[in-house]
Order: structure tokens, then sequence, then C-alpha cells
């Protein structure tokens, strides 16, 4: 069964651009959540999708949004891109049935503002 | 506020030589404790999730336990691929809203063991 698949897996961007990661779930997998992590600041919950709707929001300025397909893949943006916003952007997959399902991530999109 | 605290920030062990991680956490309500390693360049892999207070869970060379306000992970006769960075999360019952996808990480524990 093949893992969460996130592409690319390296970003470089330039500050005020916007950047777009897709997340593809573990077949069968209908939850897909998305996490920051950061050396100071560890993983920070961004937001979780379940059927292509938002069921949950982290504490995330607006310029960070998402959406799900009907496929269940997924994609976040990032708009107006500041160098805060460099960090290891993981996706993570579960079925989505009940709140404390072990998450399964993918390797994570690298972004690095300049 | 949720708050998960994990201790030592780094652990370096010699092979064979073993020893315990700390997770303390704050929450309003437990849904789920777990724990997961994650290895450089890639994401986090579960390794076990603990419900209630007593409960104990074994993998190989591991051996997660909770309590009410803390859990260990003990890692025994540990072998050098056992170096990874173990990384706590919970799951809190909010008093209003739901939790979906939503877990409280600590800041993670990297161990280094050596032959």
């Amino acid at each position: 069964k093949a893992g969460v698949t996130q592409t690319p897996r390296y970003l470089i961007k330039t500050r005020g651009q916007q950047v777009t990661l897709s997340c593809s779930p573990i077949s069968g997998h209908r939850s897909v959540s998305w996490y920051q992590q950061t050396p100071g600041q560890g993983l920070q919950f961004l937001f979780e999708y379940f059927s292509e709707t938002q069921r949950n929001k982290g504490n995330f300025p607006g310029r960070f949004s998402g959406r799900q397909f009907s496929n269940s893949r997924s994609e976040m943006n990032v708009s107006t891109l500041e160098l805060g916003d460099s960090a290891l952007y993981l996706c993570a997959s579960s079925l989505g049935r009940s709140f404390n399902e072990k998450l399964f991530f993918g390797s994570g999109t690298q972004l690095s503002v300049l | 506020e949720d708050q998960v605290t994990q201790s030592p920030e780094a652990l370096r062990l010699q092979e064979g030589e073993s020893s315990s991680l700390n997770c303390s956490y704050t929450v309003s309500g437990l849904r789920g404790l777990f724990w997961y390693r994650q290895d450089p360049g890639k994401g986090p892999e579960f390794l076990f999730t603990l419900y209630s207070a007593g409960e104990e869970k074994e993998k190989e060379r591991l051996k997660a336990t909770l309590t009410k306000k803390e859990s260990f992970l003990h890692i025994t006769a540990p072998k050098p691929e056992d170096s990874a960075t173990y990384l706590c999360a919970v799951q809190d019952k909010p008093l209003m809203g739901d939790s979906w996808g939503k877990f409280q990480f600590g800041a993670g524990t990297q161990v280094v063991v050596t032959p």
C-alpha cells in the first residue's frame, strides 16, 4: 500500500510570492491534515479536511489556505510569502472516522523563503 | 492552554545503555497520547497510542507508559538504528469545538545511539 505522497520535496521562493503544495493520502483515507514544522516551534497544526470540507483549523493567518478534492487529494496554498514561512510542511492522512486516530505522515515539503 | 513538554531535548546513549524519555502534558481531557519517531528528512512515523493512566504498550526495544500527568518512553538495550527524534503528541477533549486532526506535539527528544 502506497504511503502519503507530498510534492514537491523542496521549494525555494522569494518573499511576496505564493506557493501551492500537494498531498496524496493513503488509499481509503478521507482525512488530510497539514502541519508546519520548524526547529523553534515544532509541529504546529494548520488545518484538517474531510470529504472536501475543512473540519478544523489552527491559529495561522488567512494567507494559509487549503482544499481537498473528491479523490481526497489535498493542496495547501500560502500567499504573500514571508521569511518566517520557511519550514517543513507535513501532510498526514487518516481514515477520519474518530478523533484519536493515528496519523500517517508524508515526508514533507521543505519550503525556503528568501 | 494545552501544553506538551518533552525532556530531555537530546540524549546520547551507548549501544545497550537503557534510558527513558519523558513527556509531560496538560490538557482539559485526554483523548489519547501518541508517540512518533521521526528520522532526518522524513515525516513522523507512528509508534504507540495510550488512552488511560496505567496503560502500557511495547514494541521491540520500546515501551510506553502513561500516568495522569506524563508518559515515558523506555528504550531498552538500544541499537544505533534506534537513533531518531521521538515526538509525543496529545489530543484534547475540548470544552467547545472539535479536535479533528488537531494534535498538540512536544518539541521532541533527539536520541543518538553510538556503537
